[in-house]
C-alpha cells in the first residue's frame, strides 16, 4: 500500500512551453502533497506543500507563477511549469502524506526528469 | 529549525565491508527520523524510519540505524556490503504530526568497490 505515482518520468520541452506534471496517490487519500526539486547531486529541495482544495504554500525563492500548483482531489497534485527555460530542468519528486495517519510519514513518487532545450 | 546534517559527501567501502553512514539532527522535541535510499535516475525508497520504542530499528536490504538521543544522531548502518548497495543515501527528520514536510540532509554518496 501508500503508492504514489508521477506521471510523466520524462519529458523533455521547447523553451517558453509549459509542462504539467501529475501526482498521484494511488491506494489512499492525501490531504497534503510536496513538491520537491532536485539538481544533479544535490539533495531534495522543497518548492511548495500542496493542499487539497486551499492554495499552495511556496517556499521562500519559489516563483508561484512559474511553478503552478493545484491539488484538486485528495488523490491528485499536479505542477505546471510555466514558460518553461533550460534553468528549470531539473528532477521533480512529489511526495504524499497518507491522511489521518499517525507520525509524520510521506511516500515518495519515482520522480520526473525535465529537460528544457 | 529542523536540520540535518550528513557530514560525509563520498563514502568508498569494499564489497563485503561494514558501512556506517553518519546523520545528526537538531530538532526541539522528539525527531521522527528516515533514512532513503536513491539509485540515479530514481526515486526516494525508504529504508527505515524511527517513531518511537526500541532505538535500534531494523530496514530493508540489512541496514539497521540506531537512535542516540544524547548524540542527536541517527547513523546507518550495514555489517556486510553488497556492491548492488552503491547509491545516494539521505537522512531526513520530521515533526511527529501536522503536515510540515520532511527535512532532508545533503545525502552521502556511497561507492562500493571489489
Amino acid at each position: 500500500g501508500a503508492v504514489v505515482s508521477q506521471h510523466p518520468s520524462r519529458v523533455i520541452c521547447k523553451s517558453g512551453t509549459s509542462v504539467k506534471i501529475e501526482c498521484r496517490s494511488l491506494d489512499f487519500q492525501a490531504t497534503t502533497m510536496f513538491w520537491y526539486r532536485q539538481f544533479p547531486k544535490q539533495s531534495l529541495m522543497l518548492m511548495a506543500t500542496s493542499n487539497e482544495g486551499s492554495k499552495a504554500t511556496y517556499e521562500q525563492g519559489v516563483e508561484k507563477d512559474k511553478f503552478l500548483i493545484n491539488h484538486a482531489s485528495l488523490t491528485l497534485s499536479t505542477l505546471t511549469v510555466t514558460s518553461a527555460h533550460p534553468e528549470d530542468s531539473s528532477f521533480y519528486i512529489c511526495s504524499a502524506r497518507l491522511s489521518g495517519r499517525g507520525p509524520n510519514e510521506q511516500f515518495f513518487g519515482p520522480g520526473t526528469r525535465l529537460t528544457v532545450l | 529549525a529542523q536540520s540535518v546534517t550528513q557530514p560525509d559527501i563520498h563514502i568508498t567501502v569494499s564489497e563485503g565491508a561494514s558501512l556506517e553512514l553518519r546523520c545528526n539532527y537538531s530538532y526541539g522535541a522528539t525527531p521522527y527520523l528516515f533514512w532513503y535510499v536513491q539509485s540515479p535516475g530514481q526515486g526516494l525508497q525508504l529504508l527505515l524510519k524511527y517513531f518511537s520504542g526500541d532505538t535500534l530499528v531494523q530496514g530493508i536490504k540489512g541496514f539497521e540505524a540506531e537512535f542516540k538521543r544524547s548524540q542527536s544522531s541517527f547513523n546507518l548502518r550495514k555489517p556486510s556490503v553488497h556492491w548492488s548497495d552503491a547509491a545516494e543515501y539521505f537522512c531526513a527528520v520530521g515533526e511527529g504530526a501536522g503536515n510540515t514536510p520532511l527535512v532532508f540532509g545533503k545525502g552521502t554518496r556511497l561507492s562500493v568497490i571489489a
